[in-house]
């Protein structure tokens, strides 16, 4: 699966669109970018997935580049719940076990 | 519905001694997952099941075993602890198959300690 490269650490502004970026240069035509959320001491928390097209869900929008290079995750009103670490996550959709490969993750802080 | 359980919460182990972790699900999803979460290394897969009767190993399988007899239930041992197994352990399940899908469903987690 490809690598993912994520900023460590992001503010936002409660009420403020949040946006965070994610890399992945090397994906490949049959690979699904994902993205997950951990709040502190939880299980991680599945956000939204997509392959090419722009998705939207009640959580959050995915944009994808046209050349699929590079994807963007935002949270259109961030509170302050949402602080939390986000994940960024390429693999392929093979109708095998989901092995997902977590890298460090964006550490995103809401504030007042 | 429950969703997925784990037990225990946490555990102080001592080094040398064997455990098992326990994960269930009640959504019926056919596979299910094992990680572990250390500071500053994010999550790894340790061990997954595609479904019951078949398991597979991760990123670091060595020092944990796991079984699959039925649907719901994943446990996971560790016949010998040592100090370096001291993490968070969270299991997962996802049902691919049926929603085209790969989201995964975590549980709370077991905080386990090996002195």
């Amino acid at each position: 699966d490809a690598k993912t490269t994520q900023p460590p650490s992001m503010d936002c502004a409660e009420g403020r669109a949040a946006n965070l970026p994610c890399n992945h240069s090397t994906i490949s035509g049959n690979e699904y970018v994902y993205w997950y959320r951990q709040i502190h001491s939880q299980g991680p928390q599945y956000i939204i997935h997509g392959l090419k097209n722009n998705e939207t869900n009640e959580m959050a929008s995915l944009i994808i580049t046209e050349d699929r290079k590079s994807s963007t995750l935002i949270l259109p009103h961030a509170t302050l719940r949402d602080t939390a670490v986000y994940y960024c996550i390429v693999r392929v959709d093979n109708n095998q076990g989901g092995k997902l490969i977590f890298g460090q993750g964006t550490e995103l802080s809401v504030k007042p | 519905t429950a969703g997925i359980t784990q037990a225990p919460t946490s555990q102080i182990l001592a080094a040398g001694r064997s455990m098992t972790l326990r994960c269930t699900q009640d959504m019926r999803h056919n596979a299910m997952y094992w990680y572990r979460q250390d500071l500053g290394l994010g999550l790894r897969l340790i061990h997954y099941s595609n479904t019951a009767g078949t398991t597979g190993k991760g990123e670091v399988p060595d020092g944990y075993s796991v079984s699959r007899a039925n649907t719901d239930d994943f446990p996971l041992t560790l016949a010998s602890a040592v100090p370096s197994q001291t993490s968070v352990y969270f299991c997962a399940s996802s049902d691919f198959a049926t929603y085209h899908s790969d989201e995964q469903f975590f549980g709370p987690g077991t905080r386990l300690t090996v002195l």
